[in-house]
Parts: structure tokens; sequence; C-alpha cells
């Protein structure tokens, strides 16, 4: 299947600071990313959706301006945290779908686990 | 009630095993996909199937739309297939199909040796 990657895989910053997150479609053009959270044991939430170009459409009770999502090209989504605290650590991953067919398949990245001290 | 249930929670096998995962959903859907995810890693997409079944080495999948039902089959379980197994669907209602991924709660699968 396709690929996608995000980096960093593991990132510990101090509470305050910005943290980005880089989600990128290796061998396929993603018109749409999703961002989701785990926390432990639990499934996936989706945080928001981004699509290339235009802005991310966010889940509710999903902060805009505490996570800033760009989708500036069709391989590369970035998740910002801002001003993380330490209740935002958790796994993050993101996903990519090619093309515009909303039936296409979504491909997985490995996951960022943030940890905020 | 959530909207997608899978069963068991936790399933705990000896190797070779035939394992069995259901997944049941209340709403019209558009696809659904089996996915993996092993301890601390990302998620592998195994299947995306709207209808019938499909076969991927030991792994097989299968849907049925009228019964709103789904089971993932694991042939001869090995140690390695140790991971948790989440089904998630695609909402579709209205003669629309929704992007968004709506996910049970997991299967936990133990495979010993």
């Amino acid at each position: 299947g396709a690929v996608v990657s995000q980096h960093p895989s593991r990132v510990i910053c101090k509470s305050g600071t910005s943290v980005k997150i880089e989600c990128r479609s290796l061998d396929f053009q993603a018109t749409t990313m999703f961002w989701y959270r785990q926390f432990p044991k639990k499934s996936l939430m989706l945080m928001a959706t981004s699509n290339e170009g235009s802005k991310a459409t966010y889940e509710q009770g999903v902060e805009k301006d505490k996570f800033l999502i760009n989708h500036a090209s069709l391989t590369l989504s970035t998740l910002t945290v801002t001003s993380a605290h330490p209740e935002d650590s958790s796994f993050y991953i993101c996903s990519a779908r090619p093309g515009l067919a909303v039936n296409n398949e979504q491909f997985f990245g490995p996951g960022t686990r943030l940890t905020v001290l | 009630k959530n909207e997608v249930e899978q069963s068991p929670q936790n399933l705990t096998a000896q190797e070779g095993e035939f394992i069995t995962i259901n997944c049941s959903y209340s709403v019209g859907i558009s696809a659904l996909h089996w996915l993996q995810q092993h301890p601390g890693g990302g998620i592998v997409s195994l299947f995306m199937l709207s209808s019938g079944k499909k076969k991927h080495g030991r792994l097989i999948a299968t849907i049925n739309i009228q019964e709103k039902h789904s089971s993932l089959h694991i042939t001869a379980s090995h140690p390695r297939d140790s991971a948790v197994y989440i089904c998630a669907v695609k909402l579709y209602a209205g003669g629309t199909s929704y992007g968004k991924l709506t996910f049970g709660q997991g299967t936990i699968l133990t495979v010993h040796p």
C-alpha cells in the first residue's frame, strides 16, 4: 500500500513551547489528510480534516488556535501544537487519502508520541 | 450506544488457532476498514471493503451489508499477529458519502506460542 510518514516519531517538550508534527505522503498525492489523537487504550479521535490549499475543518471541541493545521502541498500537512501543556501529551496520527473521491482508501502514518513536561 | 461495536474486546489464543473478530455497525456505510495497530506503533490498513469478501495471506475479511456486520478472520495465528485490530466505517447517509471514519473500540489480540 501507499506510504505515509510522520516526523518526528517522538518529541518531548517543555510546557509553553510549540511543537510541529509533519505528515507526508511519500508515493502519492493526498488532497485530503486527517489528524487523529489517541489516548492510551482508546481508539482514534478525529481532530481535523485538512484539504490542500484550504482551511482545515476541525471537529467539535478541538481548538483551532491550539492545534494549527497547514496543508500547503499535496504531499505535506503539518500540525502545530501551540503553547503545549501536559494535557496535550498524546499519540498523534495522521492519515492521507489519495485523489478526490471520498471513498478512496486512507493510509495511516506511524504516529508521533508527544510528551509535554 | 456506539455506532461501531467490536467483539470481543480482548482475545487470547494459542499459536495456530483460527481467530474471528466481529464488527457490527448501526448506520449506513459506504466502506469498512480493518486496521491493525501494534503496541506503541502506527496503524496499518489491512482491508477496505464494501461488499463480499477479501483475502490477503492468512487474513480474510467479510462483510454483510444487509446485516450491518463484518468479520476479520486470521487462520493459523502466530504470536506476531498480536496487536489491536480496529474496525472503522465510512458513513453514508442521504445519498452522501462522508469522508470521515468512525472507529470501533478495538480488539486486543494476544497469541501465545
